[in-house]
């Protein structure tokens, strides 16, 4: 089956300080990917899709500057969180579209900003 | 735009009890619905779709266009079944702009099936 990793699973960092977390699909290529942000307990907003070899599309309220998204290639998108704070403190989950209607989730990053 | 509503946060029940997680939409063109499930400290995963009309893990569910719902239902819960559940909108054809080729997620449905 189709199979999404993203790296770091889980992340400490300080505030002001810049992470990137990379989404990578392991078994098929993806021209799209997504990125997701999971309050606890609560469901899945997207913030942006991420679509290779161009510029990301990002949803209303969501900082592009912020959280800047690169889709370098075919099998990899990251997703960089500059200058957090405390309140980007969040669980981030990508997706891979492998064809229409199918996507599929990576296990997602625990981002936490003392 | 597309909504889903998923008006139950949590939902219990026995091990055996029949169980029907509640799913509402709002798209003006066609959609395809999916539920998703997330078991606990796992990613989340394609449970079933509408277009595939299969029952998965004794999981089904019926598109209802009439009454725009998706309820996803077992006749008999078992532990195991404890999870996050979250519907999903994905538009087929209609109204497209900037709601094209995106999931939208309902708030989700935490499941809990006690012994």
């Amino acid at each position: 089956g189709a199979v999404v990793s993203q790296h770091p699973s889980r992340v400490i960092c300080k505030s002001g300080t810049s992470v990137k977390i990379e989404c990578r699909s392991l078994d098929f290529q993806a021209t799209t990917m997504f990125w997701y942000r999971q309050f606890p307990k609560q469901s899945l907003m997207l913030m942006a899709t991420s679509n290779e070899g161009s510029k990301a599309t990002y949803e209303q309220g969501v900082e592009k500057d912020k959280f800047l998204i690169n889709h370098a290639s075919l099998t990899l998108s990251t997703l960089t969180v500059t200058s957090a704070h405390p309140e980007d403190s969040s669980f981030y989950i990508c997706s891979a579209r492998r064809r229409e209607h199918e996507q599929y989730f990576g296990p997602g990053t625990r981002l936490t900003v003392t | 735009a597309q909504r889903v509503t998923q008006p139950e946060k949590l939902l219990s029940v026995f091990k055996g009890a029949p169980v029907e997680l509640k799913c509402n939409y709002s798209y003006s063109g066609s959609p395809e619905l999916f539920w998703y499930v997330q078991y606990s400290r796992q990613r989340l995963q394609l449970l079933l779709r509408h277009i595939s009309r299969e029952s998965i893990k004794g999981f089904t569910a019926d598109l209802n266009k009439g009454e725009t719902s998706f309820h996803l239902k077992k006749p008999f819960a078992q532990e195991e079944d404890s999870a996050m559940y979250y519907c999903a909108l994905y538009p087929l054809t209609g109204a497209g702009g900037t709601s094209y080729g995106k999931l939208t997620f309902g708030q989700g449905t935490i499941l809990t099936v006690h012994p």
